[in-house]
C-alpha cells in the first residue's frame, strides 16, 4: 500500500461539465500536489498544497482549483472540462526536500 | 528560471548493453536531484536520489554540478527495464514541489 489513492480511475465527461478528482493519503504529509502527464511535456504543476486550506498555483492551473479541508484529502477540480484538459492526472505526497514525491496510480481523463 | 531537460525522446539499446539516460538541468542554488521510472501505465516510482549515492536495479547517477548534469547510468540493460524515466529537480523553494523533465522512454529489445 502506497499510502495514496486517486478516484476515479478513469473518466469520460463532456465539454463544459465540472469534473472533481480526489486524492486521499494516510501518511499525515503536509505537501499533496497535482500534476498532469501529457506526452512530450512530462509532468506539470497545476496546484499544490502546503496544508489544510493552503494552496497555491502551479505552471498550468488556469481552468483548474483545488480545495484541501482535511489534511487526508485534496480534490481537484475542472470547473468547465474543455478537450484541451484531457490528460492523465496524478496526485503526489511529499515527506520533505530529500526523499521526493510518492505517487498516485494516476485518474485517466477524457473529454469529449 | 529552473528547468530541467531530457534530450532524448527514446532511447533503444540490446538487452546487455550499457545505458545511459541524460539529464542537464539550470538551477543556480543547490538541487536536490531525483530519477522516476514509470512502467507501462503504472504510477511513478522513486528510482534514485542523488543525495543518497545509492545503487537501484543496477542504475545509478552522479551529479555533476560543473555540467548541471545528473545522467542515469546501467552497465548492462535487462529486458524489463524498458520504462518511461523521468529526471527531476527540487529545492527550488520551501513549497518542495519537483520540476520533472519531458521524459526518455528507454526500450530495451531482447
Amino acid at each position: 500500500d502506497a499510502g495514496i489513492t486517486q478516484s476515479p480511475r478513469h473518466k469520460v465527461t463532456e465539454t463544459g461539465t465540472p469534473v472533481t478528482l480526489r486524492c486521499h493519503q494516510t501518511e499525515n504529509h503536509r505537501y499533496m500536489y497535482w500534476y498532469r502527464q501529457d506526452p512530450g511535456h512530462g509532468l506539470r504543476l497545476i496546484h499544490y498544497s502546503y496544508g489544510v486550506k493552503d494552496t497555491d498555483k502551479g505552471e498550468v492551473s488556469d481552468g483548474y482549483s483545488v480545495s484541501r479541508s482535511k489534511t487526508e484529502d485534496f480534490l481537484l477540480t475542472l470547473e468547465s472540462a474543455t478537450s484541451s484538459q484531457t490528460s492523465v492526472y496524478f496526485c503526489a505526497i511529499s515527506g520533505g526536500q530529500h526523499y521526493g514525491y510518492t505517487f498516485g496510480s494516476g485518474t485517466r481523463l477524457t473529454v469529449v | 528560471a529552473q528547468r530541467v531537460t531530457q534530450p532524448e525522446k527514446l532511447l533503444s539499446v540490446f538487452k546487455g548493453a550499457p545505458v545511459e539516460l541524460k539529464c542537464n538541468y539550470s538551477y543556480s542554488g543547490s538541487p536536490e536531484l531525483f530519477w522516476y521510472v514509470q512502467y507501462s501505465r503504472q504510477r511513478l516510482q522513486l528510482l534514485l536520489r542523488h543525495i543518497s549515492r545509492e545503487s537501484i536495479k543496477g542504475f545509478t547517477a552522479d551529479l555533476n554540478k560543473g555540467e548541471t548534469s545528473f545522467h542515469l547510468k546501467k552497465p548492462f540493460a535487462q529486458e524489463e527495464d524498458s520504462a518511461m524515466y523521468y529526471c527531476a529537480l527540487s529545492g527550488v523553494d520551501s513549497s518542495y514541489k519537483l520540476i520533472f523533465g519531458s521524459g526518455t522512454r528507454l526500450l530495451v529489445r531482447p
